[in-house]
């Protein structure tokens, strides 16, 4: 069974651009989170979507945006990029959509992406 | 607001020595779950071990086990019989329903032979 899986693994922006990254959960997950993850911050939660629907979002600006498609695959977009957006992208996917309450949350390898 | 501390940045052991990592959370709700995640430098996010804090009875998964201590809001993890695949950063994560994982900062664990 494949696992979660994350495209592409880097990425190099310059400052202003706009990025997608993309999250493919394992077969027959229907909930993906995203998180960020930098070495300040640590781990932070970004958004949830369940069925193609935005179940629940972090404390993170507008130019984070994210979607579900009917696959359950998911891409997360950042609009207008900052320095600080450098960070680990990490994808996670689970059956249910409550990730913790039944199932376990499996988390894909992530992205690095480094804006100069 | 749901809030997990790990106090210990770094921590190193020696092999098939036991260590012990300690995370404190702050949660309202009486209904949630911990977990134990760790991350090597593959980056990949495996699962050590979980708890559901309705359950009285400290989880265990081989070499690894938790002393969950509710009233204190304290989950540490032990790992016993250390081993140098061990050597990774160590997360503690809370969740309850309807929100998200919460992970605190990390602990870097060096396991050295």
């Amino acid at each position: 069974k494949a696992g979660v899986t994350q495209t592409p693994r880097y990425l190099i922006k310059t400052r202003g651009q706009q990025v997608t990254l993309s999250c493919s959960p394992i077969s027959g997950h229907r909930s993906v989170s995203w998180y960020q993850q930098t070495p300040g911050q640590g781990l932070q939660f970004l958004f949830e979507y369940f069925s193609e629907t935005q179940r629940n979002k972090g404390n993170f600006p507008g130019r984070f945006s994210g979607r579900q498609f009917s696959n359950s695959r998911s891409e997360m977009n950042v609009s207008t990029l900052e320095l600080g957006d450098s960070a680990l992208y990490l994808c996670a996917s689970s059956l249910y959509r409550d990730a913790g309450m039944n199932t376990e949350a499996f988390f894909g390898q992530g992205t690095r992406l480094t804006v100069v | 607001a749901q809030t997990v501390t790990q106090s210990q940045p770094e921590m190193s052991v020696q092999e098939a020595e036991t260590v012990t990592l300690s995370c404190t959370y702050d949660t309202s709700e009486s209904d949630y779950y911990l977990f134990w995640y760790k991350q090597p430098p593959s980056r990949q996010m495996i699962l050590v071990i979980r708890q559901e804090a309705y359950k009285q009875q400290n989880a265990t998964e081989n070499r690894f086990s938790v002393n969950f201590q509710k009233a204190a809001k304290s989950f540490s993890l032990k790992i016993s019989d250390s081993q140098l695949g061990d050597a990774a950063m160590y997360f503690c994560a809370v969740f309850q329903a309807g929100t998200a994982l919460i992970f605190g900062k990390g602990t870097t664990l060096s396991v050295s032979s």
